[in-house]
C-alpha cells in the first residue's frame, strides 16, 4: 500500500530559529502534496497544496513567507517554519496523492509535533 | 464556503454499535472519507465512499450517505476498546478542482469496557 514517511515526529526549537519537516512518498509518485496544521482537539487545517515542479498554493490567512513548501521531486516536499515563534507550535501533518482527479487517495505522514521555547 | 460538521464526542460500552455522523455542505462532492486518528499519530484512512452510493460495508464498518439531506454515517459493529479515538469525515472539494480535502471537526469515540 502507498506510505509517506513524516519527519521528523517531534521537535523542540528556540524562538527565532527555523524548522524544516519533510514529507516523502516512499512507493509512489506523489504529484500533490497537502499540509495541514492540527491545533489540540480540533480538526486538519489545511495550510497549502504543493505540485510537484511548481509554486504552492497557499490557503488564505497562512503566511507563505513563513511557511515555506518545496516539493521538488515527485517524492519529497518539505515545509519550512522560518523563525519559529511559540504559537507556530502545533501539530503538522501531510498528505500525499497521485493526482486530484477521480480518487486516486490521500495517504498522509504520522505528523511532527513542533514546539517553539 | 464548503462545511463539515460533526457531533464531538460518542461514548459507548464495548460490543455495541457506534454511529459516528456527519453533514456537508457541497453538493458537487465526488468522495467522502472517513479517518481515525489515535493520539500523537498522524490519520489513518478507513473507508471512502463515492457520491453515487447509498452505502458502503467493510467487514464491521457500514458508511451510509444521504446526499439529498448531505448526511454521511459510520457505524462500527462490535464497537472494541481499541477503536477508541477520534474519527474525521472529509469531502473531497471538487469546486475548487484542487483535490484538497474539507475535514469536519472529528469526534472522539469513547468506548468503555
Amino acid at each position: 500500500g502507498a506510505v509517506v514517511s513524516q519527519h521528523p515526529s517531534w521537535v523542540i526549537c528556540k524562538s527565532g530559529t527555523s524548522v524544516k519537516i519533510e514529507c516523502r512518498s516512499l512507493d509512489f509518485q506523489a504529484t500533490t502534496m497537502f499540509w495541514y496544521r492540527q491545533f489540540p482537539k480540533q480538526s486538519l487545517m489545511l495550510m497549502a497544496t504543493s505540485n510537484e515542479g511548481s509554486k504552492a498554493t497557499y490557503e488564505q490567512g497562512v503566511e507563505k513567507d513563513k511557511f515555506l513548501i518545496n516539493h521538488a521531486s515527485l517524492t519529497l516536499s518539505t515545509l519550512t517554519v522560518t523563525s519559529a515563534h511559540p504559537e507556530d507550535s502545533s501539530f503538522y501533518i501531510c498528505s500525499a496523492s497521485k493526482g486530484i482527479g477521480n480518487n486516486y487517495g490521500y495517504t498522509f505522514g504520522s505528523g511532527t509535533r513542533l514546539t517553539v521555547v | 464556503g464548503e462545511d463539515v460538521e460533526q457531533s464531538l464526542f460518542l461514548s459507548v460500552r464495548e460490543g455495541d454499535s457506534s454511529v459516528i455522523n456527519c453533514t456537508y455542505t457541497d453538493s458537487s462532492s465526488t468522495y467522502l472519507y472517513w479517518y481515525k486518528q489515535e493520539p500523537g499519530a498522524g490519520l489513518q484512512l478507513l473507508t471512502y465512499i463515492f457520491s453515487n452510493m447509498d452505502m458502503k460495508q467493510d467487514q464491521r464498518l457500514t458508511v451510509l450517505l444521504n446526499k439529498k439531506d448531505k448526511h454521511l454515517s459510520l457505524r462500527i459493529a462490535d464497537t472494541q476498546t481499541g477503536d477508541s479515538a477520534i474519527y474525521f469525515c472529509a469531502e473531497k472539494y471538487d469546486s475548487s478542482n484542487t483535490g484538497k480535502l474539507i475535514f469536519g471537526q472529528g469526534t472522539t469515540l469513547q468506548v468503555k469496557p
